[in-house]
């Protein structure tokens, strides 16, 4: 069975810093990833999302994503972090067996500061 | 194009009773997925549909959820009889069947309350 990790419940990063939101995964084979942001009584917006080729995936709203295959992650950056950023990230997995229901993390909760 | 659109975007009721949560989604996507979002048990899939037919409903619950998609831009999830452990927030999300590395795109979500 798939699963994802995201080890932590909240991040906290100040305004202009980079920031990072980590996900692990489990599939069997290969792993498609995908990246979720969920803004106050909104639904998911999507990110990004990795299926093949170069490791490093670009995103919307600057963001980008790093898959590292040996350590089954697929972590969540951005150079600068802004307020605006603030709100809750959800990492996904699918894998290569044809079941296109996504798998989610617990999601992590990106505070920006000011 | 207007996104995934769900009605109402509140529910209110009680228990006992039936609730229908309607979906539309994006014009031209030809999968659409249920999922319910908990804190206890966060997001998951309820069941999805391809060409309007119910491909995997291995998430809903029980006898008492079903879904049906009568066309391509209509979709309802019924819960008859309503208990308290359904309040949930669903989400419909829709996406264009290029295999299985396609985007999911979701709607709002419609908030449920069940007193």
């Amino acid at each position: 069975a798939q699963s994802v990790a995201q080890p932590e419940d909240q991040v906290n990063v100040a305004e202009g810093n980079p920031l990072t939101v980590k996900c692990t995964y489990s599939v069997s084979g290969n792993p498609y990833l995908f990246w979720y942001v969920q803004y106050p009584n909104r639904g998911l917006q999507f990110l990004l999302k990795y299926i093949t080729g170069d490791n490093l995936v670009k995103g919307s709203y600057g963001f980008e994503a790093e898959f590292n295959k040996s350590q089954t992650s697929f972590h969540l950056k951005k150079p600068s972090a802004l307020v605006s950023d603030s709100a809750l990230y959800f990492c996904a997995v699918r894998d290569e067996t044809g079941r296109r229901a996504l798998t989610f993390g617990s999601g992590t909760r990106l505070q920006v500061q000011p | 194009d207007a996104g995934v659109i769900q009605s109402p975007r509140h529910e209110v009721t009680e228990m006992g009773q039936e609730v229908t949560l309607r979906c539309k989604p994006i014009s031209g996507h030809n999968s659409l997925f249920w999922y319910r979002q908990t804190m206890m048990r966060g997001l998951e899939l309820l069941i999805y549909f391809n060409n309007n037919v119910p491909i995997d409903d291995s998430g809903m619950p029980e006898d008492r959820f079903s879904a049906k998609m009568p066309n391509a831009s209509f979709s309802t999830l019924k819960i008859q009889p309503s208990e308290p452990r359904d309040s949930a927030v669903y989400f419909c999300a829709s996406s264009l069947s290029r295999g299985i590395t396609d985007t999911q795109y979701f709607g709002p979500g419609t908030r449920l309350t069940v007193l």
